[in-house]
């Protein structure tokens, strides 16, 4: 199974400063069509998991542009320009190139 | 606009058996593959299961294969997780989940049920 790991664990930040979370796997994503799916989930507490970003670096649906991915093979980054109140939470990377699915650990994001 | 919704959480013994449902509307279900991902009280998400749009296929995480059955039915909209031989580790909160993409590929989950917890004791 591809191992995803996420650091850092736990990141505290500034309201309006930027954020980043990195994200790595035990292999490479790249899927036998090109592709790399490579997904990102915010869950808010007490929320079910929302779709931000799929394919390393496509927005999904109503998700703010100050959410960006980025990354290639096997490590991707997330990054937030500007945090606001409303980011806090826990953020999961996610590789869909191969099953079983699996997520990283998670990120919980918490303003100082 | 598309709306997810599991039911059929509740109490079990170990070793005992109970089927999820997750009810689906706003889209065309039968164009979509479907995933279960659970998440333990305090813990992160666990990928669990996907079946294709057109059942062709089914996929599990080892940690659930050969316990765990996903299905659905397209006549009523809902997808089905059937759980046998639970284990007290099983105790989580069950999402289901549409697929980003319609037909045959899968680009993992976009939609997301609230949940219905599981809870395995005796």
């Amino acid at each position: 199974d591809i191992v995803m790991t996420q650091t850092p664990l736990s990141s505290p930040v500034t309201l309006g400063q930027p954020a980043s979370i990195s994200c790595t796997s035990s292999q490479s994503l790249v899927h036998g069509d090109g592709n790399t799916y490579l997904s990102w989930y915010q869950q808010r507490p007490g929320q079910p998991p929302r779709l931000l970003i799929y394919k390393i670096s496509n927005r999904f649906s109503g998700v703010p542009d100050r959410f960006s991915g980025s990354g290639a093979g096997t490590d991707f980054t997330l990054k937030i320009t500007r945090v606001e109140a409303e980011d806090v939470g826990v953020y999961y990377c996610m590789q869909a190139t191969q099953f079983p699915y699996t997520f990283g650990q998670g990120t919980k994001l918490e303003i100082k | 606009q598309v709306q997810v919704a599991e039911s059929g959480g509740g109490v079990v013994q170990p070793g005992g058996s109970l089927r999820l449902s997750c009810a689906a509307s706003g889209f065309t279900f039968s164009s979509y593959g479907f995933h279960w991902v659970r998440q333990a009280p305090g813990k992160g998400l666990e990928w669990l299961a996907f079946i294709r749009y057109d059942e062709s296929n089914t996929y599990y995480a080892d940690s659930v294969k050969g316990r765990f059955t996903i299905s659905r039915d397209i006549a009523k909209n809902t997808l089905y997780l059937q759980m046998n031989s639970l284990r007290p580790e099983d105790t989580a909160v069950y999402h289901c989940a549409k697929d980003l993409t319609a037909g045959f590929a899968s680009n993992g989950p976009d939609w997301w049920g609230q949940g219905t917890l599981v809870s395995v004791s005796s």
